[in-house]
């Protein structure tokens, strides 16, 4: 299958820093990439949907100022959390779909663990 | 609206079958995705069904009713390294994946 690279795997700031996090299909063009945030024992919350070359799309109740998405390329989208706080400590976990329609699959990042003290 | 419901938990025996159900209603419907998510680890994925009845891939299969919006995912002949978290999704618009809320399946010997 294809692969998505996420990067860091892990990472731990003071509250009130930014933090970037980096999501690269590295053997497919991934038009359209997600991201997802996921509470412990909970399942997948979509935040955004990316698209190359656009602004990202937004779920309804999250902050596009705090939660800064680029995809600037066909191969990488980044989220940057903004002055972030312990409650955004969270794993947060990218997808990538590569063009084809909506039975394509999309392939997961290893995910990014969040924490801020 | 986006409702996707699942059972939290579930408990099976070592080389027994378990069936994780899965009910939806959703705006758009884009085809059914059951993924696979070990803790702390990034979701893989099981199966994608978009047409009514079953597919069979191995020990796991999963079977889809459009007109019910329901589907299933079983799993045979169960190992202990089938102990996961167990992800319905729904393809929705604009190729997005809206999840449940996940089965966490716990096998023992």
């Amino acid at each position: 299958g294809a692969v998505v690279s996420q990067h860091p795997s892990w990472v731990i700031c003071k509250s009130g820093t930014s933090v970037k996090i980096e999501c690269r299909s590295l053997d497919f063009q991934a038009t359209t990439m997600f991201w997802y945030r996921q509470f412990p024992k909970q399942s997948l919350m979509l935040m955004a949907t990316s698209n190359e070359g656009s602004k990202a799309t937004y779920e309804q109740g999250v902050e596009k100022d705090k939660f800064l998405i680029n995809h600037a390329s066909l191969t990488l989208s980044t989220l940057t959390v903004t002055s972030a706080h312990p409650e955004d400590s969270s794993f947060y976990i990218c997808s990538a779909k590569a063009a084809g329609g909506a039975d394509t699959e999309a392939f997961f990042g290893q995910g990014t663990r969040l924490t801020v003290v | 609206g986006q409702n996707i419901d699942q059972p939290t938990e579930m408990t099976a025996t070592e080389g027994a079958i378990v069936q994780i159900n899965c009910t939806y209603q959703t705006s758009g419907f884009n085809g059914l995705f059951w993924y696979q998510q070990h803790a702390g680890e990034a979701p893989t994925f099981l199966s994608y069904n978009v047409l009514d009845g079953l597919e069979e891939k191995g020990r796991f299969s999963s079977f889809l009713s459009r007109s019910k919006g329901y589907s299933y995912l079983l799993l045979k002949e169960l190992q202990m390294k089938d102990s996961a978290s167990y992800l319905c999704a729904v393809g929705g618009g604009y190729n997005k994946l809206i999840f449940g809320a996940g089965t966490r399946l716990a096998v023992h010997p």
